[in-house]
Parts: structure tokens; sequence; C-alpha cells
């Protein structure tokens, strides 16, 4: 079965400071992927997808994500963070019954 | 556009008593709708999703329960509450028919169960 593994539970960058929030998966085929964020109390917002073609994907906000084959990695980063970038991320991995979700790196900014 | 509802948005309830939440997408038709919970440092657990009216498929087998009484319309039931059932639960579409799309989230249920 697919799965998906987010290494980091909680990441604090500064204001400005370049990011990169890891998201591994495991999957025979290459899979369908995805980032969400999550702001506290509130729903998912899809921040982008990957599907196939280009492995460098923008998305959403600024955010970007490279899918790495060889790597089983689909790693999301942003050039600059704002403080309003605070929130939970989630990668998620398809095929199967429906989105398979990493259990989320949660975003703190400081100033 | 399409725009999904999913009420109440808080919910404080004793153990032992029913629960239902409800779901509803406007905006297109024969969507695919799920129902996930999320707890706190787990992640996403999906528990059901529908293909269409009356097809519900039950992922994780539990105190829960899900019906689709019509096309846009998805309820998440309980007879009888468990203190584990506390948790955040998610209601989501994404487009049915066309392979795979992203999936749309609700704002979200937060439950508390006493």
């Amino acid at each position: 079965a697919q799965s998906v593994t987010q290494p980091d539970i909680h990441i604090t960058v500064s204001e400005g400071a370049s990011l990169e929030l890891r998201c591994n998966y495991s999957y025979g085929a290459t899979p369908y992927l995805f980032w969400y964020v999550q702001s506290p109390g509130q729903g998912l917002q899809l921040l982008l997808k990957y599907f196939s073609g280009d492995t460098l994907v923008q998305g959403i906000k600024g955010f970007e994500a490279e899918f790495k084959r060889s790597q089983s990695s689909f790693n999301l980063r942003k050039p600059s963070v704002h403080w309003s970038d605070a929130a939970e991320y989630f990668c998620a991995v398809h095929p199967g019954t429906a989105l398979s979700f990493g259990k989320g790196t949660t975003l703190s900014v400081s100033s | 556009s399409q725009t999904i509802h999913q009420w109440p948005a808080t919910l404080v309830q004793p153990v032992g008593s029913p629960l239902s939440l409800e779901c509803t997408v406007e905006g297109t038709s024969n969507p695919n709708l799920y129902w996930y919970r999320q707890a706190a440092g787990r992640g996403l657990q999906l528990l059901f999703y529908s293909v269409g009216i009356g097809q519900i498929s039950s992922e994780v087998p539990q105190n829960l329960s899900a019906s689709r009484p019509q096309d846009r319309q998805f309820i998440l039931s309980s007879k009888k509450l468990l203190l584990s059932d506390s948790g955040f639960y998610l209601c989501a579409w994404s487009v049915g028919g066309q392979g795979w799309t992203p999936l749309h989230f609700g704002n979200g249920t937060r439950l508390t169960v006493t």
C-alpha cells in the first residue's frame, strides 16, 4: 500500500528565509502527489499537485514542489516565507481509494 | 463555481448520544464525496467515501456510519458516541467520473465527546 512520510513534525523559519518541507512516498509507480495547507480550525486548501510532466510544479501563494523519482520525494519549497505562511502542511499521495495523507508538518514563522 | 458546506462547525456531545454531521456540495454533479477524521499528530484518516447515491465504502471499521441520500449530500452518523470519536471531521469532494482530480475540503466540524 502506498504511504506518505513527512519526517519533520515541526519547523520554525525566520520571516524572509527560505523554506523546504520534506515528503517521501512509498509506491510502486509514479503516483499523483499533492500538497495541502491547513490554517488552525480550518479545512485544507490545495497548494499544488503533480500528475505528470515537468517535475517542478508551481502552486499558489508562491510555493513550488519538485518531484524526484529517484528519491521518492516531493518536497515543498518557498524562497521567502511570510508570517501568514504559518500553518500545518500536508503531503498526500494517490492512487488508492482516496488521498493518503502524511501526518503533517507544522510551520512556525519567527520575526 | 463549486462550494462545499459542512455543519455544524463545532459540536459538544455526551458519550452515548447520537451524531449527525452533514455536508453538501453545490455547483457540480455526481461528485465523489469523502469523510476524513483528523486527530492531533495523526494526520487525516479516511473514514468513508462515496462515488454515487447510496454507494458508501468504509475504510475503517468503527462506531460511525455514512449515508448519501442525495447526489450532493453526505451524512456522517453514529448511534452512540464514544469518547474516542472526538476529533476534527472534514468532508471533501472531487470530480467524479473524470479520473483522478484533487480533493476540495469543507471547513470541518470540531466534535468533542464528553
